[in-house]
């Protein structure tokens, strides 16, 4: 069964430093998205991406943070300049369709800031 | 989206029917109702999503009651492997899921 992957799935870095966390979705999907966990919280959505751009963004989703589809398969997260409390599990996700609820998750890439 | 309430946690004894209720009294006409599923700090699982009318699929039921206030996620025999935090999710924006804090459903043997 086709699934999302994501890399890497534990990272440790120290604030100010930057991260790029990466997600191959499923081959045939065409709409991405970013959701994040803080330990003991709710799944938050980040953003959402289509077509080379973002279509959707939370408040979280500062300029600190980036997304890039950087080739045919990768769709990457970046977040600038870490901070303490970006520490959390970071999930992408992908769809089919448009204006679907329907989203297929990867397992997380867990971020511990230091 | 509107709100959804779930209870916190609930307990289903191994190959008995887990019913996992969700109320959305504030649901609009166009919102649909999803359930998603969350092992262990696991990627969200989904489930199923329906409209009006109750769906089924290989891994639950959805019965959605008539005046669409409410509904319950069947597990029609639950596994051990069936512990963990459901959510039921109402959604007309598409993509953008707002999720609750879900029912931590315990499958005991």
């Amino acid at each position: 069964e086709p699934e999302v992957t994501q890399t890497p799935s534990h990272q440790v870095t120290q604030m100010g430093q930057e991260v790029i966390l990466r997600c191959v979705p499923i081959s045939n999907h065409l709409y991405f998205y970013w959701y994040r966990q803080i330990l003991g919280q709710k799944v938050e959505f980040l953003v959402s991406f289509y077509n080379n751009e973002i279509s959707e963004k939370s408040e979280i989703f500062d300029d600190q943070f980036s997304v890039e589809r950087p080739d045919g398969s990768n769709f990457t997260l970046k977040i600038r300049s870490t901070k303490l409390e970006d520490s959390a599990m970071y999930f992408c996700a992908s769809s089919l369709i448009r204006d679907t609820g329907e989203l297929f998750f990867g397992e997380g890439s867990r971020l511990t800031v230091l | 989206d509107a709100k959804t309430t779930q209870p916190p946690s609930m307990d289903c004894a191994e190959g008995r029917a887990a019913n996992l209720p969700c109320n959305h009294s504030t649901i609009s006409g166009n919102e649909y109702v999803y359930w998603y599923r969350q092992i262990h700090s696991q990627g969200p699982q989904y489930i199923i999503h329906g409209l009006k009318n109750n769906e089924t699929n290989e891994m639950a039921s959805l019965i959605i009651t008539e005046d669409r206030k409410s509904s319950t996620l069947i597990l029609p025999h639950a596994t051990l492997r069936d512990t963990a935090v459901y959510y039921c999710i109402t959604n007309n924006a598409g993509n953008m899921l707002t999720f609750g804090g879900g029912t931590r459903l315990m499958v005991k043997p």
